[in-house]
C-alpha cells in the first residue's frame, strides 16, 4: 500500500519569506499524481498544487512551486513571499492513476508571522 | 454552483444512535468519496462510488454504509454510531482523473 510521510508537523515563516514543506511517499507505481492541499481554519480542502509523475517538469502555481524527484520519492513544496493568508494545515496526497484511494499525510501546520 | 455540498455540517449523536451524511454535487461527476479526518492525521478514505448504483470500500470501512442511488447524491450512513466515529467527515467528487473537489465537512460527535 501507499503511504504518504510528512515528516514535520508543524511549521513557521515570516510575512514575505520562503518557506518549504517536505513529503516522500512510498509506492511501487509508475504512473500517478501527487498534490498539496491547503486546509485553513475554515476546514475547507483547497488544492494547491499537482504534479503528475511522467512530467519532469516541476509544477508551479504563482507563488506555489514543488520539488519533484521521483527516484527518491520526494514532493516537497516552497511557498515564496509567504502571506498571512497562507497560514495553515498543508496536506500532501498520492493517488495512482486510474485508482480510487487517495492517501494523505499527516499534514504540516504552518504559520506566517507578521 | 454550489460545488459539493454536505448536510448537515455538525451532529452530536449518542453511541447506538443512526444517522445518515448526505452529499451533493452538482458539477455531474463520476466519481464520489467519503473520508473521515482524526486529529493528526490526514484524510481517509471510507467508501467511493464510480458511478451511479456502485460503491466500493476504502482504507477504513467498517462501521458505514453507503449509496449512490442518483448520481449527485452519495449518502454516508452510521447503523449504530460508536464514539470512535467522531470525527471530521469530507465528501468529494470528480471527473475522470481531475483533481478531487471537496465538501466544506461534517464535523460529528459520538457521545
Amino acid at each position: 500500500a501507499q503511504t504518504v510521510t510528512q515528516s514535520q508537523p508543524e511549521m513557521s515563516v515570516q510575512e514575505a519569506e520562503t518557506v518549504t514543506l517536505s513529503c516522500t511517499y512510498d509506492t511501487s507505481e509508475n504512473n500517478y499524481y501527487l498534490f498539496w492541499y491547503k486546509q485553513p481554519p475554515s476546514r475547507q480542502m483547497i488544492l494547491v498544487i499537482r504534479q503528475e509523475a511522467y512530467k519532469q517538469q516541476n509544477a508551479t502555481e504563482n507563488r506555489f512551486s514543488v520539488n519533484f524527484q521521483k527516484a527518491a520519492k520526494s514532493f516537497s513544496l516552497k511557498i515564496s513571499d509567504s502571506q498571512l493568508g497562507d497560514t495553515a494545515m498543508y496536506f500532501c496526497a498520492f493517488i495512482a492513476y486510474n485508482n480510487n484511494d487517495m492517501r494523505f499525510g499527516a499534514g504540516t501546520r504552518l504559520t506566517v508571522k507578521p | 454552483n454550489a460545488g459539493v455540498t454536505q448536510t448537515p455540517k455538525f451532529r452530536v449523536l449518542k453511541t447506538g444512535q443512526s444517522m445518515t451524511l448526505l452529499c451533493a454535487q452538482d458539477m455531474n461527476h463520476e466519481y464520489m468519496y467519503w473520508y473521515r479526518q482524526d486529529p493528526g492525521m490526514g484524510l481517509r478514505l471510507i467508501h467511493y462510488s464510480v458511478g451511479e448504483g456502485t460503491t466500493a470500500k476504502g482504507e477504513v470501512p467498517d462501521g458505514y454504509n453507503v449509496s449512490r442511488l442518483k448520481k449527485q447524491n452519495f449518502l454516508l450512513g452510521l447503523e449504530s454510531a460508536a464514539p470512535s466515529q467522531t470525527s471530521v467527515y469530507f465528501c468529494a467528487s470528480k471527473w475522470g482523473n481531475q483533481p478531487q473537489h471537496f465538501g466544506d465537512g461534517t464535523r460529528l460527535s459520538i457521545l
